[in-house]
Formats: structure tokens, C-alpha cells, sequence
């Protein structure tokens, strides 16, 4: 699975958008983009997933630029509880037959803290 | 629904013992993964379990093992505990071995070795 390069913090004003950046110049045709974070103490959440498309869920937006080789990850109005570490993770499905393989490489992730 | 469940939350052993993890996934998920997590190398992939079978193995010594059950619940075993295999333990489940799912991770159980 390909690289990715995050920064390793950010600080954000609540109530303000949140934009995380993700670098993966290596990435292939048919890997996905996905984010996850991982708010102290818990297990990591899932945010969200993208291929080439942007993609808008209920918790955030991710814009993938056309050449795929970034993308950024945008919480439109942070609160507090979105303090985490934020993780960008690229990965390709492996299928088999009956199924597929599902192995997350998680690096170290951005730290977001969000300030009141 | 409920979650996905880890027991015990806490646990402390010494070295040379072993240990058993238990994980029930969500209610109708067929799938089990476990990580490891520690401050030093961060998240890593353990395996992977779907109908009963191990499916996906990470770079770990062979004292880590797994077993997933009928119900689809699953136990990790350490055996002859280390130091360094003090760590957070992450369990998570998906519905269906299919592409672009989204894993549900439990809150983790951490071990401590003393």
C-alpha cells in the first residue's frame, strides 16, 4: 500500500473549518483514500473513503486532487470533541475469492486540537 | 446496536505468562481484525478473521495467535508474555469481506507486562 505524509499537528479555532492535509504521491490506480481518527483512549473512527471523487458524509468532506497524488480531509465548523489524531490511509482491496483481505497501515496521523 | 465489545478492559501480567483477549463483534459482522497499538511503532495489523478462518496475517512472532469462533466472536492468545508486548489491543469488525467497508473499532483492551 502506498505512503502517506501527514503533518504531524495542526490547532484549530472551534467553530472554524479544519482542513487536513494528506500526502500520497505514490499512490496507485485502484487504491482507495480513507481517513480515521482516534480521539484519546478509544478505538480509531471512521470518517471517511474516496477513490478519485470528492466525497461528503455527515462529519466531513474529503477533496482529492485530479492527479490523486494529495487530498485533504475538511471538518466545516470543528467543536472540541474533534480533537484527535486523524489518520490518512491508503489502501487497495485484495480480493480472493469469497471475499477480500482488509489490512489497515496506519503512520502516525495528525494530531488536531481544537481550541475553544 | 451495540458496539464492538473488548473484555477485559485492563490487564496487567508478568513475563512468561500468557494472555487471552476476547472481542464480540457487532451483531451481524462476520469479520475480525486485531491491531496492536504502542507509543513507538503506532497502529499495526495483527490478522484478520472471517468464517472461523484466518485470512491475513501481519509481520508479528508466532506467540501471537487468534482463533474466531462460529458466532463470530474471537479471542487473541500471547504466549510467554515480553516486555514490549505492552500495548493497547484493538479489535475491530466489518459486516462482510467485501471492498471498501468501514471497520468499527472497540475501545481496546490494555495489556501491561511487569
Amino acid at each position: 500500500d502506498a505512503k502517506t505524509t501527514q503533518p504531524p499537528s495542526m490547532d484549530c479555532a472551534e467553530g472554524r473549518a479544519a482542513n487536513l492535509p494528506c500526502n500520497h504521491s505514490t499512490i496507485s490506480g485502484n487504491e482507495y483514500v480513507y481517513w480515521y481518527r482516534q480521539i484519546h483512549s478509544q478505538g480509531p473512527q471512521y470518517i471517511i473513503h474516496g477513490l478519485k471523487n470528492n466525497e461528503t458524509n455527515e462529519m466531513a468532506s474529503l477533496i482529492i486532487t485530479e492527479d490523486r497524488k494529495s487530498s485533504t480531509l475538511i471538518l466545516p465548523h470543528a467543536t472540541l470533541r474533534d480533537t484527535a489524531v486523524y489518520y490518512c490511509i491508503v489502501r487497495v482491496d485484495r480480493s480472493f475469492s469469497g471475499g477480500s483481505n482488509y489490512k489497515l497501515t496506519f503512520g502516525k496521523g495528525t494530531l488536531l486540537t481544537v481550541n475553544p | 446496536k451495540a458496539g464492538v465489545t473488548q473484555t477485559p478492559r485492563y490487564l496487567i501480567k508478568t513475563r512468561g505468562q500468557q494472555v487471552t483477549l476476547s472481542c464480540s463483534p457487532i451483531s451481524g459482522h462476520r469479520s475480525v481484525s486485531w491491531y496492536q497499538q504502542t507509543p513507538g511503532q503506532g497502529l499495526q495489523f495483527l490478522f484478520e478473521y472471517f468464517s472461523e478462518t484466518q485470512r491475513n496475517k501481519g509481520n508479528f512472532p508466532g506467540r501471537f495467535s487468534g482463533r474466531q469462533f462460529s458466532n463470530s466472536r474471537s479471542e487473541m492468545n500471547v504466549s510467554t508474555l515480553e516486555l514490549g508486548d505492552s500495548a493497547l489491543y484493538l479489535c475491530a469488525s466489518r459486516q462482510r469481506q467485501a471492498a471498501n467497508e468501514k471497520l468499527f473499532f472497540g475501545s481496546g483492551t490494555q495489556l501491561s507486562v511487569l
